[in-house]
């Protein structure tokens, strides 16, 4: 069975960078028909598509965080990472990583989450 | 504001059918048919329902249900049940990569 699971540091300082990393277990990153997602969600609001990757790195972020937004793949540890810089408080959500189907757009495997605080 | 409108509420008694929209554009509900539905409860993450407008992934019950008119995606939820009540959240494909949610339904089971 397929899992994901994110992981990193819970709280941020304003102005600084968010880096979280999905591991994925139960299969392999390196698969063709998926790519490699990132969803947020403010406590009490709604999901947020942020961006995905393929394994093989070709890369989209959502228009509205692009340029502040990293995401990247190492295939040697079945993980995907995701870099957010220059942090507000608006940027205070669960965090969740999930795997999106390449050509029905669906994300059919998601991670538990990670609630990221920004504060000093 | 969230790119797909759905009403932030809607409930039904056990075992009657609940039907909630999902609003967009003709450049995402309308343009295609890679409309998806996830359940999320509280504490928990989304869980997808509902794919492609109408196909369920296997375990998911046939109570849930997909269909779309025009620039309006529906989810029913027929004979429901007291494990029903969470927050649904329908998404689009939008061309060019992009992907939107809609805000999100809190369903009630009274």
């Amino acid at each position: 069975q397929l899992q994901l699971r994110e992981s990193g540091p819970g709280l941020v300082k304003p102005s600084e960078t968010l880096s979280l990393t999905c591991t994925v277990s139960g299969g392999s990153l390196v698969t063709s028909n998926y790519y490699w997602a990132w969803i947020r969600q403010p406590p009490g609001k709604g999901l947020e598509y942020i961006g995905r990757t393929y394994y093989s790195g070709s890369i989209y972020y959502n228009s509205p965080l692009r340029g502040r937004v990293s995401i990247s793949v190492d295939m040697s540890k079945n993980q995907f990472s995701l870099k957010l810089n220059s942090v507000t408080a608006a940027d205070a959500a669960f965090y969740y990583c999930a795997r999106l189907h390449m050509e029905s757009h669906h994300f059919d495997y998601w991670g538990q989450g990670i609630l990221v605080t920004v504060s000093s | 504001q969230s790119a797909l409108t759905q009403p932030p509420s809607a409930s039904g008694s056990p075992g009657q059918s609940v039907t909630i929209s999902c609003t967009g554009t003709r450049s995402d509900v309308g343009a295609f048919n890679y409309v998806s539905w996830y359940q999320q409860h509280p504490g928990k993450a989304p869980k997808l329902l509902i794919y492609e407008l109408t196909k369920r992934p296997s375990g998911v019950p046939d109570r849930f249900s997909g269909s779309k008119s025009a620039y309006t995606a529906s989810l029913t939820v027929s004979g429901l049940q007291a494990e029903d009540e969470a927050d649904y959240y329908c998404s689009s494909y939008a061309g060019n990569n992009n992907l939107v949610f809609g805000g999100g339904t809190k369903l009630t089971v009274l």
